[in-house]
């Protein structure tokens, strides 16, 4: 069955902070790889998709790049700043399925 | 996302009522999906269609059925509700193109359920 891990699952920083978040499948057979912002209470907010035939997404001070030999996905945060505090999913496409499957999450509080 | 919305926002229902979540969604995309999530367990799919009178079950079926009947929309079911039920329940869509399934998902913005 494939799983999802990420990693770690909380972390605080203070502003300014470059970061990296990982996500790890234990099947490296990935045909897309999402990542998704979630605010407390709110829904999911897709931040980064990369496609098949894509290495990395890069969108301002996010950049989400995955190896797909190793099944590892990291998310990097540049100059982190309080409004980036939420949780943080990634989510993968199996080759073959119609099914995602999620990481459990990153909780991330960055600090004034 | 303006595109999914999820009717209605929040419920508060009686072991054993029923009840029915509604997805609907304007992006004219094949695939929807409902998922609850619950704290520390992350997201879990219940069900889910590839297209119009197509359904299938997901990682925890059990307790909900779901019909679509129609392209932009998508039941999610309860008959008879149990505490175990308590969720938040999110509804995303998605869509491939020309057999190209490099798109986006989009997710509703949930509908919060407490089973007494």
């Amino acid at each position: 069955k494939q799983e999802v891990t990420q990693i770690p699952a909380a972390l605080s920083v203070p502003e300014g902070e470059n970061l990296v978040l990982n996500c790890s499948f234990t099947d490296s057979a990935i045909y897309n790889l999402q990542w998704f912002r979630q605010d407390p209470g709110k829904g999911l907010t897709s931040l980064l998709l990369i496609q098949s035939s894509q290495r990395e997404q890069t969108s301002g001070r996010l950049n989400a790049s995955l190896d797909k030999s190793s099944g590892r996905s990291t998310l990097y945060i540049a100059a982190s700043q309080p409004g980036d505090s939420a949780t943080y999913l990634c989510a993968g496409l199996p080759s073959g399925t119609y099914k995602y499957i999620f990481g459990t999450g990153t909780r991330l509080k960055v600090l004034a | 996302n303006a595109g999914v919305t999820q009717t209605p926002k929040f419920r508060v229902l009686k072991t054993g009522q029923s009840m029915t979540l509604l997805c609907a969604q304007d992006m004219n995309h094949e695939y929807m999906y409902w998922y609850r999530q619950d704290p520390g367990m992350g997201l879990r799919l219940i069900h889910y269609s590839v297209g119009e009178g197509t359904t299938a079950k997901g990682e925890v079926p059990d307790g909900y059925n779901v019909s679509r009947l129609k392209k932009q929309n998508f039941l999610l079911g309860l008959e008879s509700a149990a505490p175990s039920q308590t969720s938040v329940y999110f509804c995303a869509i998605w869509t491939s193109r020309g057999g190209d399934f490099s798109t986006e998902q989009f997710f509703g913005p949930g509908t919060r359920l407490t089973v007494l």
